[in-house]
């Protein structure tokens, strides 16, 4: 009954290579994210999607591309894979709105730890 | 541009006792929300707290409250009584408009 899931959780991959990672919520969540944590731990947002539609799109290169078949799943893909690409990547959902005057959580995965060889 | 700024990369408490984790951001904006999350070594995010701008009252979970000083844009974590599974990273956050804007993040040790 996990609430949101990756796959994988771990990626070791070659330069040069494209790659995906699937994230899907159970919670019935309109708001999916993708964020990237780097080796410092430092956590920084990449992508927003808002029942399947872009909302956020941060400074990310234009070799990573969120696709979301459904308000339940936000895969990313990445083309032309790097050194500086390895990371921890985590997927998160939250329903849009307010409860009880307290903005939603935001709920993560696992997290999928992406190394480029 | 909305920024955070975790001062402490690492702090170390004695078991059974108080630790204060720092945090302060920096917004225009008049309303919005703070967070703070744990990050175990497992690397699962996991809400601690959470408080909305516009209350001055501090949130308060169990053993963990915060001190919300909105004119200084100062927003800490006080864990009482510490345990052993309280050591973790601890990133606070804001959030405006959807989007999670995270401090460095501090390294919290419990010594037993």
């Amino acid at each position: 009954d996990t609430a949101v899931s990756q796959t994988p959780k771990y990626l070791v991959t070659q330069m040069g290579n494209d790659k995906s990672i699937k994230c899907e919520q159970n919670l019935g969540h309109d708001t999916m994210y993708w964020y990237k944590q780097d080796s410092k731990k430092f956590l920084k947002i990449m992508f927003s999607y808002n029942n399947k539609e872009l909302i956020i799109n941060e400074t990310v290169p234009n070799r990573f591309s969120p696709k979301s078949p459904d308000k339940a799943h936000l895969n990313l893909h990445i083309n032309s894979l790097e050194l500086g690409d390895s990371a921890v990547y985590f997927c998160a959902s939250s329903p849009t709105g307010l409860a009880g005057g307290l903005r939603y959580e935001q709920f993560f995965g696992p997290g999928t730890r992406l190394t480029v060889l | 541009a909305q920024t955070v700024t975790q001062s402490q990369p690492e702090m170390s408490v004695q078991e059974a006792e108080t630790v204060t984790l720092s945090c302060t951001y920096d917004t225009s904006e008049s309303d919005y929300y703070l967070f703070w999350y744990k990050q175990p070594p497992s690397r699962q995010m996991i809400l601690v707290i959470r408080q909305e701008a516009y209350k001055q009252q501090n949130a308060t979970e169990n053993r963990f409250s915060v001190n919300f000083q909105k004119a200084a844009k100062s927003f800490s974590l006080k864990i009482s009584d510490s345990q052993l599974g309280d050591a973790a990273m601890y990133f606070c956050a804001y959030e405006y408009g959807n989007k999670l804007v995270f401090g460095a993040g501090t390294i919290l040790r419990v010594k037993s």
